[in-house]
């Protein structure tokens, strides 16, 4: 069966380097997403892209963070500097269409901020 | 704003015990609402799911309610094993956007 993968699993950083998280969607999707679970909160939506473009995003995804689709198959996460408060496990979703299409999750890879 | 609020775990229960995690929410107009299941070691997986008040999704033994009454969609199972261990989310969706609200989270741990 198809499945969104992620890379790294585990991250480590100090504060202020740049950060480029990195997914696989599901072949034959078109909306790609990323969400953020900070230890013992909740999963929280950052952002949304489709055709090359940001659909949707929230108020934490703010000029620190970028999206990109470099290829046919990857779609990265950049936090261009990062703070200790961005250690959390970041979660790339896929799905075929918007809205009520299911989504499908990747494992998640956990970043830590030192 | 639209949120999710989960029962706090971890749950720990026997194997064969009967499984309620709560959830409730708070939205603007009215949202589809969804079950997750991360198992370890994997991504989120769609559990099950209700698109509108009174609606039961069902999957695997596992069942929930839309209740727009009570603003609730509790997860129930009459009798837990032990390859049910994981985490548990709730959430939602409104209107056309994309985008899932999700709750904290619900560890369940299930023992023999």
């Amino acid at each position: 069966e198809p499945e969104v993968t992620q890379t790294p699993s585990h991250q480590v950083t100090q504060m202020g380097q740049e950060v480029i998280l990195r997914c696989v969607p599901i072949s034959n999707h078109l909306y790609f997403y990323w969400y953020r679970q900070i230890l013992g909160q909740k999963v929280e939506f950052l952002v949304s892209f489709y055709n090359n473009e940001i659909s949707e995003k929230s108020e934490i995804f703010d000029d620190q963070f970028s999206v990109e689709r470099p290829d046919g198959s990857n779609f990265t996460l950049k936090i261009r500097s990062t703070k200790l408060e961005d250690s959390a496990m970041y979660f790339c979703a896929s799905s075929e269409g918007s809205s009520p299409w299911e989504q499908y999750f990747g494992p998640g890879t956990r970043l830590t901020v030192t | 704003g639209n949120s999710v609020t989960q029962m706090e775990g971890p749950v720990t229960l026997s194997e064969e015990a009967f499984l309620t995690i709560n959830c409730t929410y708070t939205a603007t107009g009215y949202p589809s609402l969804f079950w997750y299941v991360q198992y370890p070691g994997e991504g989120l997986q769609l559990l099950l799911k209700a698109t509108k008040a009174d609606d039961k999704g069902s999957n695997k033994g596992f069942e929930a309610t839309y209740r727009k009454e009570t603003t609730s969609f509790h997860l129930e199972k009459g009798s837990v094993q032990v390859s049910d261990s994981a985490v548990y989310f709730c959430a939602l969706r409104t209107g056309t956007a994309s985008k899932l609200t999700f709750g904290t989270g619900t560890r369940l741990q299930v023992t023999l």
